[in-house]
């Protein structure tokens, strides 16, 4: 059973350019979670979606940001006009429902803006 | 909110036993989590405590309080492998955990 996928591994765009990150969970889990850790910090709450649904987003940044999960494929965060401040490792994690209390983590994104 | 504190660092020897702090304050409150990081890598699941006690799972255990909003991890018979950053997490009232800024566990000979 493949665990959650991310991809890339490893992203760099310069100041002002796009950034699309791509989460697809595990088999068998309709909840996706997505998650930010800038260096020497904590894992900051994003988002968290269902199938074409986003059920949480208080963590998101109100500009620029956005995530989907659609009916079919991954789910892709979305960040427009990058700036410096955005570079930092993005995990998504997913679970089988909202009660399950284990989450299973991708191995992120390492985005840096150059 | 949630407020989650643990401490910055901790160094141990091997073979030693550590006990790694963890106090919380939230709004509801749906269990506790311990993952572990490995510099680079994706969290891993350690242990979930929704009720008071001590759950024991191999060479780790995990200790909750809720009335004193705390919660501990013990790692027994520490490895080398065992260096890495250990994560606090608190699902409150919107199942959606809280993590804190981990303890990174430094092991040495």
């Amino acid at each position: 059973n493949a665990g959650v996928m991310q991809n890339p591994r490893h992203l760099v765009r310069r100041r002002g350019q796009e950034a699309r990150l791509r989460c697809s969970p595990m088999k068998g889990h309709s909840h996706v979670y997505w998650y930010r850790q800038l260096p020497e910090e904590g894992l900051k709450f994003m988002v968290y979606l269902q199938k074409e649904n986003i059920i949480d987003e208080s963590g998101m940044p109100k500009e620029r940001f956005s995530a989907e999960f659609p009916k079919e494929g991954p789910s892709i965060l979305r960040i427009q006009q990058v700036v410096r401040g955005d570079s930092a490792a993005y995990f998504c994690a997913s679970s089988p429902g909202k009660t399950s209390y284990e989450q299973y983590f991708g191995p992120g994104t390492r985005l840096t803006v150059t | 909110g949630q407020n989650i504190d643990q401490p910055t660092e901790m160094t141990a020897t091997e073979g030693a036993i550590v006990q790694i702090n963890c106090t919380y304050q939230t709004s509801g409150f749906n269990g506790l989590f311990w993952y572990q990081q490995h510099a680079g890598e994706a969290p891993t699941f350690l242990s979930y405590n929704v009720l008071d006690g001590l759950e024991e799972k191999g060479r780790f255990s995990s200790f909750l309080s809720r009335s004193k909003g705390y919660s501990y991890l013990l790692l027994k018979e520490l490895q080398m492998k065992d260096s890495a950053s250990y994560l606090c997490a608190v699902s409150g009232g919107s199942y959606i955990p809280t993590f804190g800024r981990g303890t990174s566990l430094i092991v040495h000979p």
